[in-house]
């Protein structure tokens, strides 16, 4: 089945600099959906980018991520971090018919002055 | 302003009880969802709801039953709970663009 590998645990950053959190996927369909959801402490996870097209970068809220379907990869990035971007960070797949996510474990950024 | 409900926020109920908790959207979505959340996991799908009378197992389903009769309502029913049922547990609705709003959670300790 489909399946989704993240940066695993925690990474932590001092603020100002850059961020990335690497995402790569498995699937057996061709036109994948991929997505980064962010989750604050205490609070819900809410879609922060979403990707269907390849070789295209996609923008947010300062983050930006492309879909590279020739590496099956979904990296997400940010020039410079902020106190802010402290939280839980999942990348998903969409495939086969589009219902349903796959999510991979999670990552938490910690950014630290 | 889209919204998705759930209701308790918190429970806490004893092995062998049955739970009941429930989900509500106020954006006609078809599509809906039911996740738990457990340190180290993520996020797992425990079943989907297509519509009214229209739902399919999820990644693990075991030990848990739904029931949707109304569009914007979605249950998640466990009969007997156990103490690996302890968890954060989500509800979620899809747009037609694929996006899943998440509800608030509950948080649910089964002792």
């Amino acid at each position: 089945g489909d399946s989704v590998t993240q940066t695993e645990g925690l990474v932590t950053l001092t603020e100002g600099l850059p961020v990335m959190l690497n995402c790569t996927y498995q699937t057996i369909y061709s036109n994948p959906f991929l997505f980064w959801y962010v989750q604050h402490l205490n609070e819900s996870p809410r879609l922060l980018l979403k990707s269907f097209t390849d070789n295209k970068r996609t923008e947010h809220q300062g983050f930006h991520a492309t879909l590279h379907k020739s590496s099956s990869s979904f990296h997400l990035q940010k020039s410079s971090a902020q106190l802010s971007d402290s939280a839980l960070y999942y990348c998903a797949l969409s495939a086969s018919g589009y219902n349903k996510l796959t999510f991979g474990k999670g990552t938490v950024l910690l950014v630290s002055p | 302003d889209m919204k998705v409900t759930q209701m308790p926020r918190y429970l806490i109920k004893r092995m062998g009880e049955n739970v009941l908790l429930e989900c509500g959207q106020d954006m006609s979505h078809e599509t809906m969802y039911w996740y738990r959340q457990d340190p180290g996991l993520g996020l797992q799908l425990i079943y989907i709801s297509y519509d009214v009378d229209s739902n399919s197992e999820g990644d693990i389903p075991k030990g848990y039953r739904v029931s949707r009769k109304k569009r914007e309502h979605f249950s998640l029913i466990l009969d007997s709970a156990k103490t690996n049922q302890t968890s954060v547990y989500f509800c979620a609705s899809r747009d037609r663009v694929y996006e899943q709003y998440f509800g608030p959670g509950t948080r649910l300790t089964v002792l």
